[in-house]
C-alpha cells in the first residue's frame, strides 16, 4: 500500500506569491494534519482536517488555508509568501481524527526568494 | 503553552556505544508521548510510543521511558550503529481537544561514527 504522498517534493517561489501543495492520504484515512517544519527546528502544527471539516488550527496567519476534498486529500495554500515561509512542510494522516498513530509523508521543501 | 525542549541539541558517538537522549515538556497534561526519527530533507517515522499511564516502551534496541510528574522522557539507544545517525524528535499530544495535534521538541541529531 502507497504511503503518504506529497507534491511536489521542491518548489521554488519569490515573495509575495501563492501556493498550493497537495497530499494525499494512506488509503482509508480520513483525518490529514499539516506541520511546518523550519531548518534546525522541530515540525509545528498548521491544521487537522477529518471528514473535510477544520478540526485544529495551530498559530499560523491567515494567509495560510487549507481543505480537505470528499476523497479525503487535502491542499495547503499560503497566499503573499514571506522569506520566512521558506521550510518543510510535512503532511500526516491517520486512520481517524483522534488516532494516536500518525503517518508522515516525505514532505514539500518550499524556498521563498 | 507546551513546550517540548530536547538535550542535547547533536551528539556524535563512535560505534557500538550505548547512549541517552533526553526530552522535557512544560505541561504535565499529556495523552502520549511519542518519539520520532528524521533523516535529512524526509519526513518523519514514529520509532516508540508511550501512553500517560505506561512507563516505558521498547522495540528492539531502543527503549522509551516516560516520568510525567517531572515532565521528562528518554530514549536510550543501545549497541550504536551507523544506521541510527538521523535526527530524533520527541513530540507530545495534550489532552482536551486539537485532535491529534503533537508538539514537537527541536531534536537531537545524532552521528554514529565507524
Amino acid at each position: 500500500d502507497a504511503g503518504v504522498t506529497q507534491s511536489p517534493t521542491h518548489l521554488i517561489k519569490t515573495r509575495g506569491q501563492q501556493v498550493t501543495l497537495r497530499c494525499s492520504p494512506i488509503s482509508g484515512h480520513k483525518s490529514v494534519s499539516w506541520y511546518q517544519q523550519v531548518l534546525g527546528q522541530g515540525p509545528q502544527f498548521i491544521f487537522q482536517y477529518y471528514e473535510k471539516e477544520e478540526r485544529g488550527r495551530g498559530n499560523f496567519p491567515d494567509r495560510f488555508s487549507a481543505r480537505q476534498f470528499p476523497n479525503y486529500s487535502s491542499e495547503l495554500n499560503v497566499n503573499a509568501l514571506l522569506l520566512g515561509d521558506s521550510a518543510l512542510y510535512l503532511c500526516a494522516s491517520s486512520l481517524l481524527q483522534g488516532s494516536e498513530k500518525l503517518f508522515f509523508g516525505s514532505g514539500t521543501q518550499l524556498s521563498v526568494l | 503553552k507546551q513546550e517540548v525542549t530536547q538535550i542535547p541539541a547533536a551528539l556524535s558517538v563512535p560505534e557500538g556505544e550505548n547512549l541517552v537522549l533526553n526530552c522535557s515538556f512544560t505541561d504535565s497534561a499529556i495523552y502520549n508521548l511519542q518519539w520520532f526519527r528524521q533523516d535529512p530533507g524526509k519526513g518523519l517515522t514514529s520509532l516508540l510510543l508511550i501512553q500517560s499511564s505506561q512507563r516505558e516502551q521498547t522495540s528492539g534496541r531502543l527503549n522509551a521511558s516516560l516520568d510525567k510528574s517531572s515532565g521528562r522522557s528518554t530514549l536510550y539507544i543501545a549497541a550504536s550503529q551507523p544506521g541510527d545517525s538521523a535526527t530524533y524528535l520527541c513530540a507530545v499530544r495534550g489532552l482536551g481537544g486539537g485532535g491529534n495535534k503533537l508538539t514537537f521538541g527541536t531534536g537531537t541529531q545524532l552521528k554514529v561514527e565507524l
